[in-house]
């Protein structure tokens, strides 16, 4: 079975600092992959998505980025941390473009910046 | 633009039933997608409808109106372990989800 892997649980960083956040994927191959924060109390915002290695689309310009090495790892990336950037960070999948199914949350990331 | 509207927050009793609204209006429809999010954790699928009408999983149960741009998520023999978030997403014409914001269901004994 399929399952997904995020990674840390919670980070506290100072403004300023670098931000990297990992995704992987197991019992799949060429999965779509996303990036969504969720502020407290609101809905979930995508941030990037790729259908295949190197393949990123960003929504929402800011200062973070996203890259994807492999075929089932996604990262999130930061080379200064705003205090705007704390949220609920979530990584999901979902089966490639034939797959009309559901995305697939990771537990999440719970991120601080003091 | 690309608009999902659902009630931000409901209250019901412990063994009741409870109806939450979706109402959408995007650029294209590929299906629409149920989820539930306790506090604290990631989003778990619940349902999904891609053709009108009614599809049942134990005691929950989705509702689709195409026409209308509706769905309902129905929870039965509501549970206290039912309090969370319910959050609607639809897939649009290019395949990608457009959420909403989630109603907060509370559940009083």
């Amino acid at each position: 079975s399929q399952t997904i892997h995020q990674w840390p649980a919670t980070l506290v960083q100072p403004v300023g600092s670098p931000l990297s956040l990992e995704c992987t994927v197991e019992g799949t191959s060429n999965p779509n992959l996303y990036w969504y924060r969720q502020a407290a109390g609101r809905g979930l915002q995508l941030l990037f998505y790729s259908v295949g290695i190197g393949q990123i689309s960003s929504e929402v310009p800011q200062n973070l980025s996203a890259s994807r090495p492999q075929d089932r790892q996604f990262i999130l990336s930061s080379k200064k941390l705003l205090l705007s950037d704390s949220g609920f960070y979530l990584c999901a999948w979902r089966g490639g473009p034939a797959d009309a199914g559901p995305q697939h949350f990771g537990d999440g990331t719970r991120l601080s910046i003091l | 633009g690309q608009n999902i509207d659902q009630p931000t927050e409901m209250t019901a009793t412990e063994g009741a039933i409870v109806q939450i609204n979706c109402t959408y209006q995007t650029s294209g429809f590929n299906g629409l997608f149920w989820y539930q999010q306790h506090a604290g954790e990631a989003p778990t699928f619940l349902s999904y409808n891609v053709l009108d009408g009614l599809e049942e999983k134990g005691r929950f149960s989705s509702f689709l109106s195409r026409s209308k741009g509706y769905s309902y998520l129905l929870l039965k023999e509501l549970q206290m372990k039912d309090s969370a978030s319910y959050l609607c997403a639809v897939k649009d014409s290019n395949y990608q989800l457009i959420w909403g914001a989630g109603t907060k269901l509370i559940i009083k004994p």
